[in-house]
């Protein structure tokens, strides 16, 4: 069964169109976390919520926003998005602190931008 | 500045043989994990290491955290084709949720 779910899989859109990238877990974990991966390149993370606690990485672009509803849902919305945000979109959940808890992935979902 | 290093960038090897991979950082790490991934898809979960001199073992695959946390390598033992992949080293580098990814390992294993 499917732990992290990441929809759509693959998404083009416009160079500036906004769109919002989906990941929900059946984990009921407490972190969630969305990372950038750029071809050939390790994972980097964006930001990552704790229960309702939005941590955002010093370096993540005002470009790249993120909403968690519930436990169980958190996404990713890129305002404006431009060639250089091509990539696989990772989301990750662990039950605590990532250094005392494992992340489980999603399966990504590639973003194009055209 | 990259926080986890890992050596080396891409490996070849003959199905049979035994290889190494290292990750290595300035700092103190706190927690280790190994991670897998195929191209295109999302990472799998190896091995976790969170005490220095700790070595952990599932099917031909081990791992081990220097005693000043500061260095992981992973080994592979008698490699078969269903090793390949990339391996990504990760770790928080404090006791708080920032987690970095070392540079990635790609690995070959020719039948």
């Amino acid at each position: 069964d499917a732990m992290v779910i990441q929809n759509p899989r693959y998404q083009v859109t416009q160079f500036g169109k906004p769109v919002t990238l989906s990941c929900s877990q059946t984990l009921n974990h407490n972190v969630m976390y969305w990372y950038q991966q750029k071809s050939s390149q390790a994972p980097k993370l964006l930001f990552h919520y704790y229960d309702k606690d939005f941590n955002n990485e010093a370096d993540t672009p005002d470009n790249f926003q993120s909403r968690r509803p519930n436990t169980s849902f958190c996404f990713l919305d890129i305002r404006s998005p431009g060639l250089g945000d091509a990539a696989m979109y990772l989301c990750a959940t662990s039950k605590g602190l990532a250094g005392s808890y494992e992340q489980y992935f999603g399966p990504g979902t590639r973003l194009t931008v055209t | 500045s990259q926080e986890l290093e890992q050596s080396p960038q891409s490996l070849i090897v003959q199905e049979g043989k035994n290889l190494t991979i290292n990750c290595t950082s300035s700092k103190t790490l706190y927690g280790l994990y190994w991670y897998k991934q195929k191209y295109g898809e999302g990472l799998i979960f190896l091995m976790m290491l969170q005490k220095g001199g700790e070595e952990k073992s599932h099917e031909k695959i081990t791992a081990k955290l220097d005693e000043k946390k500061q260095q992981s390598s992973l080994h592979i033992t008698a490699s078969q084709p269903s090793h390949a992949g990339i391996y990504l080293c990760g770790a928080a580098l404090n006791t708080g949720n920032q987690f970095y990814f070392g540079t990635g390992t790609s690995l070959t294993v020719i039948p």
